[in-house]
């Protein structure tokens, strides 16, 4: 079964700093990668979809990378902003199945 | 923009009710997901669908069951809603095809307890 890690769990940084969130998979076996954003008591927004022949995307300060050999994937967020406080979320979309296998996150916090 | 609409953002139920969540879609995907979420635990699936009246477990069914009737609404139905059951839900939508975009999208989220 595809197990999916975020390190670190939590994340506390000032607000302007350059950040990496850190995603591992166990199967390279997949079919995309999505990264998610998620505010406290409210849904998952879609932040980046990964293709398994892709190695990064980008939206904006956003930028995700995709290393599948080794099975690890990076959110990096560019000039971080109090806004960007929230639980971001790793998901892994495997050959095997439909569904997608999650993480269980890293909460960011950014102060002014 | 795309749209995966949960019926209800909060509800309360009492243990042994019949209890109804209902999703709906307006991108004509043809997947379904529920998933529950809770704190130390994550994302988990419940329930998911492929197509019209086709369903398949997921990694936590117990207790639960599903209904498809219309490519663009999938319901999870708690037969006797126990107090374990309290939890966010969460419902999911996706294309699934190797010429399609399969990014997916996700509701707002229920938040039920049960007393």
């Amino acid at each position: 079964k595809q197990e999916v890690t975020q390190i670190p769990a939590a994340l506390s940084v000032p607000e302007g700093e350059n950040l990496v969130l850190n995603c591992s998979f166990t199967d390279s076996a997949i079919y995309n990668l999505q990264w998610f954003r998620q505010d406290p008591g409210k849904g998952l927004t879609s932040l980046l979809l990964i293709q398994s022949s892709q190695r990064e995307q980008t939206s904006g300060r956003l930028n995700a990378s995709l290393d599948k050999s080794s099975g690890r994937s990076t959110l990096y967020i560019a000039a971080s902003q109090p806004g960007d406080s929230a639980t971001y979320l790793c998901a892994v979309h495997s050959n095997s199945g439909y569904a997608l296998n999650f993480g269980k996150g890293t909460s960011l916090l950014v102060t002014p | 923009d795309v749209k995966v609409t949960q019926s209800s953002r909060y509800l309360v139920k009492r243990t042994g009710e019949k209890v109804f969540l209902e999703c709906v879609q307006d991108m004509d995907h043809e997947n379904m997901f529920w998933y529950r979420q809770d704190p130390g635990l994550g994302l988990r699936l419940i329930y998911f669908s492929y197509d019209v009246k086709m369903k398949e477990k997921g990694d936590i069914p117990e207790g639960y069951s599903v209904s498809r009737e219309k490519k663009e609404r999938f319901s999870l139905i708690l037969e006797s809603a126990s107090t374990n059951q309290t939890s966010m839900y969460l419902c999911a939508s996706s294309f699934w095809s190797s010429t399609k975009n399969t990014e997916a999208f996700f509701g707002q989220g229920t938040r039920l307890t049960v007393v």
